[in-house]
């Protein structure tokens, strides 16, 4: 079965700008869950979405929004962007909310800020 | 304030011998933990799990020891093979349908 789809794989953008990520998860999948991965600060938890709801929320500014779809697939819109927002930024699919019994990631949308 | 914790950046290993990665956490609620291996250019692959009703979990070469005490989990490859060179982060989660916190990751390297 398909993977976990991840558009586009790399993106530069200037400050200020906006930027919008796009992420379809595995079929049958309703749970997904985006992630910004830097390095020396791991995984950071952005926001999980489940059945078209927010479900959680990280820690991160308003700046960072996403929505889903009904048919599961989800966006990630960063707007003002920030040089430090240049990172990788994951989607992760699951069954159940949560991510409970694991996750399946895509390959990422490398951002790049300049 | 970063809740689980790899404090090896890096590890290298002699191909068929063990690899022990480590992965501390501070919150005492978490129950349940993950280990996700990383390659370049790919997203995170699922490795293994433990709930925190058990100390130990295994699956072929790889084995996650959970320490709830001393709130410290590691995991052993073992024999380590040049393919498991990668990234491997370790995450952890209380309750159902919490997020899951990860570590900054730690790249393994098997040397052949």
């Amino acid at each position: 079965k398909a993977g976990v789809t991840q558009t586009p794989r790399y993106l530069i953008k200037t400050r200020g700008q906006q930027v919008t990520l796009s992420c379809s998860p595995i079929s049958g999948h309703r749970s997904v869950s985006w992630y910004q991965q830097t390095p020396g600060q791991g995984l950071q938890f952005l926001f999980e979405y489940f059945s078209e709801t927010q479900r959680n929320k990280g820690n991160f500014p308003g700046r960072f929004s996403g929505r889903q779809f009904s048919n599961s697939r989800s966006e990630m819109n960063v707007s003002t962007l920030e040089l430090g927002d240049s990172a990788l930024y994951l989607c992760a699919s699951s069954l159940l909310a949560g991510g409970d019994y694991g996750y399946t990631f895509g390959s990422g949308t490398r951002l790049t800020v300049v | 304030d970063q809740q689980v914790k790899q404090n090896s950046p890096s590890l290298s290993v002699q191909e068929g011998r063990i690899s022990i990665l480590n992965c501390d956490y501070t919150n005492s609620m978490f129950d349940y933990f993950l280990w996700y291996k990383k390659y370049p250019a790919e997203g995170p692959t699922f490795l293994i799990s433990i709930s925190s009703i058990k100390d130990k979990n295994e699956d072929g070469r790889f084995t996650v020891f959970l320490n709830k005490s001393a709130k410290h989990l590691s995991l052993h490859i073992v024999p380590s093979q040049p393919g498991d060179s990668a990234v491997y982060f370790c995450a952890a989660k209380w309750n159902t349908g919490n997020q899951f916190y990860f570590g900054t990751g730690t790249s393994l390297t098997v040397i052949p």
